[in-house]
């Protein structure tokens, strides 16, 4: 079973640029998780997608975090202006089922920089 | 606000050690804790618990949930320095999960 794709795996950009970030979840799998992993910190939910509605974007800062489930399949992750704040770790996971009785497959994470 | 708090937040240990990592939660409407290990990439997945005082274990690896302290513990026997990873407990409601920020484990040979 393929696992859960991210890409890019590494991002160096300058404050107040752009930048995208994409996830193919695992074949299946109704729902997907975005988090932000800060150095030294547990990940923290950004937006739940069940297929491809939102369940929760209640920790995303929408004046700049953009998030979408097209087709309830891949999703994206947008930032846009980056801050110095934003440099971190992005995981997106999937799981089969929501309401917190299963467990989430990570994919390997975005690495991004703002310098 | 949910709230997960692990301890200690980091730990080093000798080969053949056992370890006890603990996990403490305010959630609403508790739907169940999961262990994930960390190590240089995304976590993985080790225990689900639901039921309180049920211990699922794996190998060296255990856990068991006590509802009732609003805590779980993780515990190791026999360490190896491929333990070494950072253990993360997740909390989730219906709704969401909320991670902990985790118990960085150092085994050393």
């Amino acid at each position: 079973e393929a696992g859960v794709a991210q890409s890019p795996r590494y991002k160096i950009i300058e404050k107040r640029q752009s930048v995208a970030f994409w996830c193919n979840p695992i074949s299946g799998h109704a729902t997907l998780y975005w988090y932000q992993q800060i150095l030294g910190q547990g990940p923290k939910l950004l937006i739940q997608f069940q297929n491809n509605g939102v369940v929760d974007d209640s920790q995303l800062p929408k004046d700049r975090f953009s998030a979408e489930r097209l087709k309830g399949v891949d999703s994206t992750l947008k930032i846009q202006p980056a801050k110095l704040e934003d440099s971190a770790v992005y995981l997106c996971a999937s799981s089969y089922v929501a309401g917190g009785l299963d467990e989430q497959f990570f994919g390997p994470g975005t690495r991004l920089t703002v310098l | 606000e949910d709230k997960v708090v692990q301890s200690p937040l980091s730990l080093v240990v000798h080969e053949g050690d056992t370890v006890t990592l603990n996990c403490s939660y305010e959630v609403t409407n508790f739907r169940s804790l999961l262990w994930y290990k960390q190590e240089k990439k995304a976590p993985t997945f080790l225990f689900m618990l639901t039921s309180s005082g049920i211990e699922k274990k794996s190998g060296r690896l255990s856990s068991i949930l006590d509802k009732k302290e609003l805590s779980s513990i993780l515990n190791i026997t026999a360490t190896q320095t491929g333990d070494s990873a950072i253990y993360l407990c997740a909390v989730s409601n219906a709704g969401k999960s909320t991670f902990g920020d985790g118990t960085t484990l150092t085994v050393k040979p």
